[in-house]
This record gives C-alpha cells, sequence and structure tokens, in this order.
C-alpha cells in the first residue's frame, strides 16, 4: 500500500493563478481532509470529506474548493492564489468507526509570489 | 469551541533528562486526545492516544479532566526524539483539532 499520496510535493505560484493538489489513498477510507500547516500555527483543518460526494468547511475554508468523487481521490483547489495561502499542505485519510487515527501524505509546499 | 493550547514553541533538553511537553485543552464534553508527532523528513503519524493508556517510543500522556490538561511525558530523552510534536482533540465523528505545536530538540 502506498497510503496517502499527494502531488506535487512542490509548487510556486503567482498571485492570481489557480491550481490543484492532488490527494489519493489506497486504504479504502471514508474520512479525508486537507490541512495547512504555518509556523506558530499548527496544523488547520481546510475542508474535509467523510465520504464520496460529501464534503464540509473546516476552520480555514475560504480561497480553497474541494470535491470527492471517488472514495480514493480528494483533490484541494486554489481559486486564485494569493500570498497569504503560502503554506505547507497536508491531506490525511482515516477510516471511520472507532479508529480515529489519521494517516497523513508527506504534504505539499506551495510558495505563492 | 473547543481549543487545545501547546504553550511552548520551543524546547530543548539534554540527552538524559526528563521531558514533558504541555497541552491544555477546551471541551465541552469528554474529550479525546492525541499526540502527533513529525520527525525530520517524515510524515506526521500517531504517537499515542489517551484512552489507550500506552507507552509509545517510552512516552505516556495521561488526560487530567480537573486541569483540562494532556501532557506527554518521557523520563530519559533520547536524540532521536527530537521532532515537532502536535497535541489534537477530537472534534466530531473525524475531525481533530491540532496545538500550534512543540518543536523539541535533544541536545547531546
Amino acid at each position: 500500500n502506498a497510503g496517502v499520496t499527494q502531488t506535487p510535493k512542490f509548487q510556486v505560484l503567482k498571485t492570481g493563478q489557480s491550481m490543484t493538489l492532488q490527494c489519493a489513498q489506497d486504504m479504502n477510507h471514508e474520512y479525508m481532509s486537507w490541512y495547512r500547516q504555518d509556523p506558530g500555527m499548527g496544523l488547520r483543518l481546510i475542508h474535509y470529506s467523510v465520504g464520496a460526494g460529501i464534503t464540509d468547511q473546516g476552520e480555514v475554508p475560504n480561497g480553497y474548493n474541494v470535491s470527492r468523487s471517488t472514495t480514493e481521490d480528494f483533490p484541494l483547489r486554489l481559486l486564485s492564489a494569493a500570498p497569504s495561502q503560502t503554506s505547507v499542505y497536508f491531506c490525511a485519510s482515516s477510516s471511520g468507526g472507532g479508529s480515529y487515527e489519521q494517516y497523513f501524505g508527506p504534504g505539499t509546499r506551495l510558495t505563492v509570489t | 469551541a473547543q481549543r487545545v493550547t501547546q504553550p511552548e514553541k520551543l524546547l530543548s533538553v539534554f540527552k538524559g533528562a526528563p521531558v514533558e511537553l504541555k497541552c491544555n485543552y477546551s471541551y465541552s464534553g469528554s474529550p479525546e486526545l492525541f499526540w502527533y508527532v513529525q520527525y525530520s523528513r517524515q510524515r506526521l503519524q500517531l504517537l499515542l492516544r489517551h484512552i489507550s493508556r500506552e507507552s509509545i517510543k517510552g512516552f505516556t500522556a495521561d488526560l487530567n479532566k480537573g486541569e483540562t490538561s494532556f501532557h506527554l511525558k518521557k523520563p530519559f530523552a533520547q536524540e532521536e526524539d527530537s521532532a515537532m510534536y502536535y497535541c489534537a482533540l477530537r472534534e466530531g465523528a473525524q475531525k481533530l483539532v491540532f496545538g500550534q505545536g512543540t518543536r523539541l530538540t535533544i541536545n547531546p
């Protein structure tokens, strides 16, 4: 099993550009989420999904869109990149039920100039 | 709103010394708390959860509801313990609220 994979590993965008961060998991997990990691602020939840076709907002959803058309994939879209979105982005998944352990991807480091 | 606070951004101790990473939470219910760790160039991973009452890599954490704390402790620090540590609180079915993180450095 590859676990949770994310692409790309690094990305530089200009202000106003759009892009999609990819996330996939091969563990058949129902729950997937996106976090951003910023110094001194920990990990903050952007969006999450409890299953295919179901998404909801987290703590910091503005400027980001998500969709969940399959169990495996959970892409994060930046609609119009801003310097404030410079961060490291982590995707995570968990199986649900009684297990609340989240499995994290390796992260995507995004810089917006 | 549920919150998790880790008051120390940085913590530096000598090898062999005891380690305590602090975590305080606010939650209007029965909390479920976790410690996650991120070693250099590795993924964030679960270290331990309070319901398991287990010791992982020599670390333990006790939930103190009176003090709303879930401090992470280890009696004798090792160099390989150097990492970023996050305390997290379960909110809802599968959502986690993370603290700000503490970077632990173990000096030889």
